[in-house]
């Protein structure tokens, strides 16, 4: 069974500019996550959805978005980056929803923001 | 403010000896524990978990425990073996947070030939 895959792996954008990552969940599994990881901190929640709604959100302004299409691939997208976005976004995909259900992690996206 | 903190950014241990890794919450309200195991250039992988109703649950060579009390657990890795080198998130979860996982910052461990 093919793994999370998340794409594009790097990205370098500019302050001001968008950006979508993408996230296609392991087959079958209906939620997905994303995170964001800087250094020396542990993984921040994002958002997680299932069955292409919004199931629960975390603590990031509204520049953060994201969406879940009929195929349970999601998609996250920053707007007006900042330099504090630059980070690792992680996507996570599970059978069942709820991020306290075993997840299962793509490699992440790396985003450098100049 | 830090609702789960893992207070050693890093563990070196001798190969073949025990592993502790430690972590400690401050929402009493937290009901679930996970672990999760991160390599580098790789998405964390799911270690372990452990419900507030126990105190212990083990799973080969990985044991977690967990002390309400003192709202503190541990992951204990017997032996320690040259492939759990990696760096090791503590995550908790609670009905009031509608069950959203909040991560520790992690703590890389090195196990030493």
């Amino acid at each position: 069974k093919a793994g999370v895959t998340q794409t594009p792996r790097y990205l370098i954008k500019t302050r001001g500019q968008q950006v979508t990552l993408s996230c296609s969940p392991i087959s079958g599994h209906r939620s997905v996550s994303w995170y964001q990881q800087t250094p020396g901190q542990g993984l921040q929640f994002l958002f997680e959805y299932f069955s292409e709604t919004q199931r629960n959100k975390g603590n990031f302004p509204g520049r953060f978005s994201g969406r879940q299409f009929s195929n349970s691939r999601s998609e996250m997208n920053v707007s007006t980056l900042e330099l504090g976005d630059s980070a690792l976004y992680l996507c996570a995909s599970s059978q069942l929803a709820g991020t306290y259900n075993e997840q299962f992690f793509g490699p992440g996206t790396r985003l450098t923001v100049l | 403010d830090q609702q789960v903190k893992q207070n050693s950014p890093s563990l070196s241990v001798q190969e073949g000896r025990i592993s502790i890794l430690n972590c400690d919450y401050t929402n009493s309200m937290f009901d679930y524990f996970l672990w999760y195991k991160k390599y580098p250039a790789e998405g964390p992988t799911f270690l372990i978990s452990i419900s507030s109703i126990k105190d212990k649950n083990e799973d080969g060579r990985f044991t977690v425990f967990l002390n309400k009390s003192a709202k503190h657990l541990s992951l204990h890795i017997v032996p320690s073996q040259p492939g759990d080198s990696a760096v090791y998130f503590c995550a908790a979860t609670a009905r009031d947070s509608n069950y959203q996982l909040i991560w520790g910052a992690g703590t890389k461990l090195i196990i030493k030939p």
